[in-house]
């Protein structure tokens, strides 16, 4: 059975960081490239960012290109992202999925981890 | 960057009633569209991929047609488990979501 579990959410101030983790099982991690969805209170979903399975190619979406980075560490099934400068408008649920690598169907879900953005 | 723009946004319906779905893309997008449930507080639950393929263990009364533009999403007969959001997702050039359509009991 394909589990994603996600950590690291909670709460930060505005301009701060904060590093989402998410540890894979149940299939095998390093043949899938893997994204992050996010979803704002009330609101449907949204993009954040997709990495390859190899870990060498990352995409970003517009409102998180330069700030998020996403990266991947296969030796340990585990998914990252690192979240910089983050805004009130980067609160959300963070779910991260796997996409098979060779159509980026998404798949399998987390259960998700939420980052809250205030002062 | 590829649009999904989802109707109907919300609907109300009956235990029983057939219920239709639709997102179009504004570029065509083959059939890289997958759709997936939603309930409250969980994580979305993939129903169907490349547009009409039914995902394991989903109940044989949804079903999905479409290709380049058009897809559709349909309930034979509504369930009670059914009422919940439902989601388009695009994944033929990255991502992209549709707005969601959220199935309320009438």
């Amino acid at each position: 059975e394909v589990q994603l579990l996600e950590s690291g959410g909670g709460l930060v101030q505005p301009g701060g960081s904060l590093r989402l983790s998410c540890e894979a099982s149940g299939f095998i991690f390093s043949t899938y490239a893997m994204t992050w969805v996010r979803q704002a209170p009330g609101e449907g979903l949204e993009w954040v960012s997709i990495i390859n399975s190899a870990g060498g190619s990352t995409f970003y979406a517009d409102s998180v290109k330069g700030r998020f980075t996403v990266s991947r560490d296969n030796s340990k099934n585990t998914l990252y992202l690192q979240m910089n400068s983050l805004r009130a408008e980067d609160t959300a649920v963070y779910f991260c999925a796997n996409m098979d690598s060779s159509r980026w169907s998404v798949d399998s879900w987390g259960q998700g981890t939420l980052v809250s953005v205030s002062s | 960057d590829i649009q999904m723009t989802q109707s109907p946004s919300s609907l109300s319906a009956s235990v029983g009633d057939r219920v239709t779905i639709t997102c179009r893309a504004s570029q065509g997008i083959r059939n890289d569209l997958n759709w997936y449930q939603q309930k409250p507080g969980k994580a979305p639950k993939r129903l169907i991929y490349a547009a009409s393929s039914l995902q394991s263990g989903v109940p044989s009364r949804f079903s999905g047609s479409g290709s380049g533009t058009e897809f559709t999403l349909t309930i034979s007969s509504l369930q009670p488990e059914d009422f919940a959001t439902y989601y388009c997702l695009q994944h033929k050039s990255y991502l992209t979501f549709g707005g969601g359509t959220k199935v309320e009991i009438k």
